[in-house]
């Protein structure tokens, strides 16, 4: 079983819908990450985080350390909000462990 | 976090050529790490560059195929020799402290033809 478990594999929604993305993991951590991976491959780190919730502009990202999953929120989605996106983690060696992606595709 | 420059961002490469990688971060950081995409696959870690000395590899992976240079604590690059069209993939760099956590390059996608 892989450490890094996303939620769904495939996501379709209506443009102005709210998505949430989700992610489990297996192992201690001292971040975790959420990454949009557009579909000419690059890559964008939306947030690092430890504990607690950030925000960022339509996109918020929780974490809860004891549950050990954190969620991706994305409000009034928007068609170009289709990408991929990528949960992944560190150890405290630093290493990232990923997830295997979730595929948003937002229909106007 | 540090901020990291990752170039090229994409690439096509006629087979058993060479394409040197590199990431450039805006702060010394003590780790540096390189990672893989292929076609359909999650990212995958291919080694740990080392400042000043030779890289740590993960299984699967050889120093004769994908040589890792850190010369300081700001910048490593990464060759792809000797190219197949089984190398096409997404090269993806990562830096960081254990303080300041880790951030990651926007990818390098590698077409090879």
């Amino acid at each position: 079983k892989n450490e890094v478990e996303q939620s769904p594999q495939n996501l379709t929604a209506q443009e102005g819908e709210f998505i949430t993305i989700n992610c489990s993991y297996s192992v201690g951590i001292s971040a975790l990450h959420w990454l949009q991976q557009h579909p000419g491959g690059g890559i964008v780190s939306l947030f690092m985080l430890s504990s607690g919730k950030k925000k960022h502009g339509r996109l918020i990202a929780t974490i809860n350390i004891q549950e050990k999953h954190s969620s991706l929120h994305i409000t009034a989605s928007h068609p170009r909000d289709s990408a991929v996106y990528i949960c992944a983690i560190n150890t405290n060696a630093g290493k990232s462990t990923f997830g295997d992606g979730t595929t948003l595709t937002v229909k106007p | 976090s540090a901020v990291i420059s990752q170039k090229p961002s994409r690439d096509i490469c006629q087979r058993g050529t060479s394409l040197t990688i590199q990431c450039q971060v805006d702060s010394q950081v003590t780790m540096m790490f390189w990672y893989r995409q292929q076609p359909g696959q999650s990212l995958t870690l291919i080694a740990t560059a080392n400042q000043g000395s030779e890289a740590t590899y993960e299984s699967g992976f050889v120093i004769d195929k994908f040589p890792i240079s850190r010369p300081n604590l700001t910048f490593s690059t990464l060759t792809v020799s000797n190219m197949s069209p089984e190398d096409s993939s997404i090269y993806l760099c990562s830096a960081g402290t254990i303080n300041y956590g880790y951030t990651f390059g926007s990818g390098t996608r590698l077409t090879v033809v």
